[in-house]
């Protein structure tokens, strides 16, 4: 069984660009999760999804950030334009459950690494 | 809200030593406790995992004990091996089920 993909795994760009990160979760997999993590700071969350809808996007940074999930199944991060600060790993993980309360395992993808010069 | 502290800088150690990484957290309610390690060009992989009090998780010989009177989880092993190197991350979910990291840690493991 495939595990989370994520596309680009590296992306340079110059500050004011656009950039696209796509993530494929494990198929079946209602929940799918954004989290970045900025150089040398803590992991954080951004949003998530259930299915098609946003349930919690209340750790977007600023209007700059879009996520969609058409469909249900991948997703589509957008940083237009893109800042310096906006450097790190962005990471998107998948789980089956909902509540993850309980310890159901998040799996996670390697990674996109996005540099902004 | 919800917080992860992990101690402060990389660990490096010979091989054979014994690793410990401290981890404390601040939450409401019950949470779930986690480490996550990230080996060199690859992602987050879930390590461990303890989901009540004084539960132990354990895997490739690392553990670490849920401690609800010390808000802890110290992540532990006997004696690591170069293949151990990598980043590790102590992690929490509650009740708004976001995972919650610390910083992480480098560790570097030496022949």
């Amino acid at each position: 069984e495939a595990g989370v993909t994520q596309f680009p795994s590296h992306s340079v760009i110059e500050k004011g660009q656009t950039v696209t990160l796509r993530c494929d979760p494990i198929s079946g997999h209602d929940n799918l999760y954004w989290y970045r993590r900025v150089m040398g700071k803590e992991i954080k969350f951004l949003l998530h999804f259930v299915k098609e809808s946003k349930q919690d996007e209340s750790g977007m940074p600023n209007n700059r950030f879009l996520a969609e999930r058409t469909g249900g199944t991948y997703s589509t991060l957008k940083v237009q334009p893109a800042e310096l600060e906006d450097s790190g790993v962005y990471f998107c993980a998948s789980s089956p459950y909902f509540s993850a309360s309980s310890g159901n395992t998040i799996y996670f993808g390697e990674g996109s690494w996005l540099t902004v010069v | 809200g919800n917080s992860v502290t992990q101690m402060e800088g990389p660990v490096t150690l010979s091989e054979e030593a014994f690793l410990t990484i401290n981890c404390t957290y601040t939450a409401t309610g019950y949470p779930s406790l986690f480490w996550y390690v990230q080996y060199p060009g690859e992602g987050l992989q879930l390590l461990l995992k303890a989901t009540k009090a004084d539960d132990k998780g354990s895997n490739k010989g690392f553990e670490a004990t849920y401690r609800k009177e010390t808000t802890s989880f110290h992540l532990e092993k006997g004696s690591v091996q170069v293949s151990d190197s990598a980043v590790y991350f102590c992690a929490l979910i509650g009740g708004n089920n976001r995972l919650a990291f610390g910083k992480g840690n480098q560790v570097v493991v030496i022949p």
